[in-house]
């Protein structure tokens, strides 16, 4: 059964620091990785989709990295700003056509102007 | 482009009391739909997904049920509401291909 943990559950940095979110999913044998923002009381927003055969994706000031062999997805924020503050999810979907995507719990960001 | 709406945004109950939320998509035609809920300090549970009018699967079992009466309409209800449903409601939708997944505003339940 595939698990997805995300850590840290929390973390807080100061204005313009680089920072790292990380992903970890228990079955390597996946379709594809997502990260989610999601904002208190909303709806999630994707940010970024990894196909399984792909290392790493870019939006903007964001690098989403994948290691299927061991399991591994890391979210990249340069330069963070105020408006970064959210919740991140990242969610990994096995296979099929349909998007039974398993969740993390999600890594809850806040950076102090 | 494509919008997904889902209604209400809040929504207070007493336990025992019907349910009926709702949701629908424009700009696309024959997507998957989906009802995720998550409750307060857990992920994302997906509850239901539907690849086709009539066509529900149920993820777990529970006090819930879905139906998709149109091709782009997905309802999420319940003829008599635990306190367990309470949490935050999404409803979420992808092409039939299954590649990236958009989701609704929410809806928070809360059942009392």
């Amino acid at each position: 059964k595939q698990e997805v943990t995300q850590i840290p559950a929390a973390l807080s940095v100061p204005e313009g620091e680089n920072l790292v979110l990380n992903c970890s999913f228990t079955d390597s044998a996946i379709y594809n990785l997502q990260w989610f923002r999601q904002d208190p009381g909303k709806g999630l927003t994707s940010l970024l989709l990894i196909q399984s055969s792909q290392r790493e994706q870019t939006s903007g000031r964001l690098n989403a990295s994948l290691d299927k062999s061991s399991g591994r997805s890391t979210l990249y924020i340069a330069a963070s700003q105020p408006g970064d503050s959210a919740t991140y999810l990242c969610a990994v979907k096995n296979g099929g056509a349909t998007n039974k995507l398993i969740f993390g719990t999600g890594t809850l960001l806040a950076v102090q102007p | 482009s494509q919008t997904i709406h889902q209604w209400p945004a809040t929504l207070v109950q007493p336990v025992g009391s019907p349910l009926s939320l709702e949701c629908t998509v424009e700009g696309t035609s024959n997507p998957n739909l989906y009802w995720y809920r998550q409750a307060a300090g857990r992920g994302l549970q997906l509850l239901f997904y539907s690849v086709g009018i009539g066509q529900i699967s149920s993820e777990v079992p529970q006090n819930l049920s879905a139906s998709r009466p149109q091709d782009r309409q997905f309802i999420l209800s319940s003829k008599k509401l635990l306190l367990s449903d309470s949490g935050f409601y999404l409803c979420a939708w992808s092409s039939s291909r299954g590649e990236k997944l958009f989701f609704g505003s929410g809806t928070q339940l809360s059942v009392l």
